[in-house]
């Protein structure tokens, strides 16, 4: 998947428990992005990131934080977890959109219950 | 902000039919059109994209239509076959955002 990788795969946690689901990127794609899929909502953006330190919100940000301290690692956060963020988390990358060169690349997901 | 509506949800078709699925988009400014394809247990992957200065685009057996007027778009499977079956999503960006705005999905299934 374009090399990325998202870490895990898999988690099962309780609720209020605090989350971290990682992404790493071998491209050197200055933008990343975290996406939450559920049945009948699609794809929908938490956060992304425009650069080293530079991150801003998406539609579905609420309870979710980030963090990018180098070009090839994004960090999802979820500070206490709840049982509506169970959910399949994507990261993708991509060129800057001035680029004209927009195409996402997907990670492989991780898929996140939270009980 | 864009709002993307996809229809239909799930498409069932015979092996050798066409399929085409319709989205609509609010944003006037958008300016980038992209289809993506899932297949199960992975991550959506690019299929075909079209900007807003072209009315169609093909690459053998798929292709978009545009009409800016109408403000919708729609992919076009032809000959479709069983390797074809996986959710599908279409998305728009406008030249004032960053990032895309996707629909609800087409889960596609071709029947042999």
């Amino acid at each position: 998947d374009a090399g990325i990788t998202q870490s895990p795969r898999h988690k099962v946690t309780e609720t209020g428990t605090p989350v971290t689901l990682r992404c790493h990127q071998t491209e050197n794609h200055r933008y990343m992005y975290w996406y939450r899929q559920d049945p009948g909502h699609g794809l929908r953006l938490i956060h992304y990131s425009y650069g080293v330190k530079d991150t801003d919100k998406g539609e579905v940000s609420d309870g979710y934080s980030v963090s990018r301290s180098k070009t090839e690692d994004f960090l999802l956060t979820l500070e206490s977890a709840t049982s509506s963020q169970t959910s399949v988390y994507f990261c993708a990358i991509s060129d800057p959109p001035e680029t004209t060169n927009e195409k996402l690349f997907f990670g492989s997901g991780t898929q996140l219950s939270v009980l | 902000g864009e709002n993307v509506e996809q229809h239909p949800s799930t498409l069932s078709v015979q092996e050798g039919d066409s399929a085409v699925i319709k989205c609509t988009y609010s944003d006037s400014a958008s300016n980038y059109f992209p289809w993506y394809k899932q297949e199960l247990g992975k991550g959506p992957q690019l299929i075909i994209d079209i900007r807003s200065n072209v009315g169609e685009k093909k690459d053998q057996r798929i292709a978009v239509t545009l009409n800016k007027t109408a403000k919708h778009f729609s992919l076009h499977i032809t000959e479709t076959q069983p390797e074809d079956s996986a959710v599908y999503f279409c998305a728009a960006k406008s030249s004032g955002y960053s990032t895309l705005t996707f629909g609800k999905g087409t889960m596609l299934l071709v029947s042999p």
